[in-house]
């Protein structure tokens, strides 16, 4: 089974505009972190936002908030005010604390801002 | 500050010949992390180590991959021999904390291998 599910291979956003892609997740283990990271064409993978399973509120970074909803196993990425500069593949990726550091990653959304 | 640093950014090279990956961590992480991305698999990873001790292999593919952290500052990764269906981008990550942290692990630019 799919640890992580990011259901949409490729969308697309008008400049200024607010752009949600979507992310769900599957772990039993109670402990456990979500990541965003962006991989522009240029190929390096940046990290975004963080979200822990304990967290009360959604986590936000600037641009970036995460919209944490834990019973529906769901970590959506919103990206408000969407810019030329974030056309890029956008991963979310889990990791579960009683399993060790690794991150587990989705196939990723390819994402388009048009002018 | 400098981030995760790798060598080579590209490498070229015929089936056969052996292949080395570098990677420099960011200074005071001691978590690294080896991953790999190809467009069938996607983002996966290779191996881990924690305070330069190998925790979890279980992603190597085969015996002809092994890696190694000799200190804390220096990771390397290989494949001898190396073969087509290997050519991928190889990522080195690094973190400060691997157990039970919401530490981040900061990737480096990559590795782009190419094995003809």
């Amino acid at each position: 089974a799919q640890k992580i599910t990011q259901t949409q291979p490729g969308m697309f956003v008008q400049e200024k505009e607010a752009v949600t892609l979507d992310c769900t997740y599957d772990t039993s283990d109670p402990s456990y972190g979500l990541f965003w990271y962006k991989q522009p064409s240029s190929g390096e993978m940046i990290f975004l936002i963080y979200q822990g399973s304990y967290d009360q509120q959604n986590a936000t970074e600037g641009r970036y908030s995460l919209n944490f909803q834990k019973a529906r196993k769901s970590a959506n990425l919103v990206i408000s005010a969407s810019q030329l500069g974030d056309s890029a593949m956008y991963f979310c990726a889990m990791r579960e604390y009683n399993q060790g550091g690794k991150l587990i990653f989705g196939q990723g959304t390819e994402l388009s801002v048009k002018p | 500050d400098a981030g995760v640093i790798q060598s080579p950014r590209h490498e070229v090279t015929e089936m056969g010949q052996e292949v080395t990956l570098r990677c420099k961590p960011i200074s005071g992480h001691n978590s690294l992390f080896w991953y790999r991305q190809t467009m069938m698999r996607g983002l996966e990873l290779l191996i881990y180590f924690n305070n330069n001790v190998p925790i979890d292999d279980s992603g190597m593919p085969e015996d002809r991959f092994s890696a190694k952290m000799p200190n804390a500052s220096f990771s390397t990764l290989k494949i001898q021999p190396s073969e087509p269906r290997d050519s991928a981008v190889y990522f080195c990550a690094s973190s400060k904390v691997a157990a039970r942290s919401t530490d981040t692990q900061y990737f480096g630019p990559g590795t782009r291998l190419t094995v003809l």
